[in-house]
């Protein structure tokens, strides 16, 4: 089974310019999240989607953080304008909908440096 | 509301001795609890779960945890500690409606 597939790995931008963050969920999981580990934390959710419909965006700066999921399988994590607190580890995990199916499998991440 | 509270920010153990990595929980329900490894530059891999069916739960890499409700814990265990045990380990919880929360991670050292 393939896993959670995520994109790019690494990147390096300037302070207030944009970025965009790819997630490719494993086939069939209802659910997407994406969560922001920053270095020496557990990671944090940001946002999780249960198909293409947000369950849960408390926790996104929602001022400079947007996030879809259109039809519901692949999601883009966007920021925009990025400040140097963005730098993280963005990690994105999708898991089955169900109350056995709660676990979730995590994509490599995209470790995210602003300058 | 839940939360997960790792008592060692860091552990630190000789290869072939036993590990201990302590999570406490706050739940106003049972709640399912999962251990993750995280190895340097690696996605976060499930080591073992529970989710009201036996407390004691073996997982993968010799690894086992015990989840007792009258402590609220749930401890990770391990008999001998393998040099590729070194590594960050996370307590996590999740809800039944895929809600979750992280520990803060106890980073395991393991000296030869």
């Amino acid at each position: 089974e393939a896993g959670v597939a995520q994109s790019p790995r690494y990147k390096i931008i300037e302070k207030r310019q944009s970025v965009a963050f790819w997630c490719n969920p494993i086939s069939g999981h209802a659910t997407l999240y994406w969560y922001q580990q920053i270095l020496g934390q557990g990671p944090k959710l940001l946002i999780q989607f249960q198909n293409n419909g947000v369950v849960d965006d408390s926790q996104l700066p929602k001022d400079r953080f947007s996030a879809e999921r259109l039809k519901g399988v692949d999601s883009t994590l966007k920021i925009q304008p990025a400040k140097l607190e963005d730098s993280a580890v963005y990690l994105c995990a999708s898991s089955l909908v169900g109350l056995d199916n709660t676990e979730a499998f995590f994509g490599q991440g995209t470790r995210l440096t602003v300058v | 509301a839940q939360s997960v509270t790792q008592l060692d920010s860091h552990v630190s153990v000789s290869e072939g001795t036993p590990v201990l990595l302590r999570c406490n929980y706050s739940s106003s329900y049972s709640p399912s609890l999962f251990w993750y490894v995280q190895h340097p530059n690696k996605g976060l891999q499930l080591l073992l779960k529970y989710t009201s069916a036996a407390t004691l739960v073996k997982g993968i890499n010799g690894f086992e945890a015990e989840f007792k409700k009258s402590e609220t814990s749930f401890h990770l265990t391990k008999p001998s500690a393998h040099m590729s045990d070194a590594a960050e380990y996370f307590c996590v919880t999740f809800t039944n409606a895929g809600k979750s929360t992280f520990g803060d991670g106890t980073t395991l050292t393991v000296k030869p």
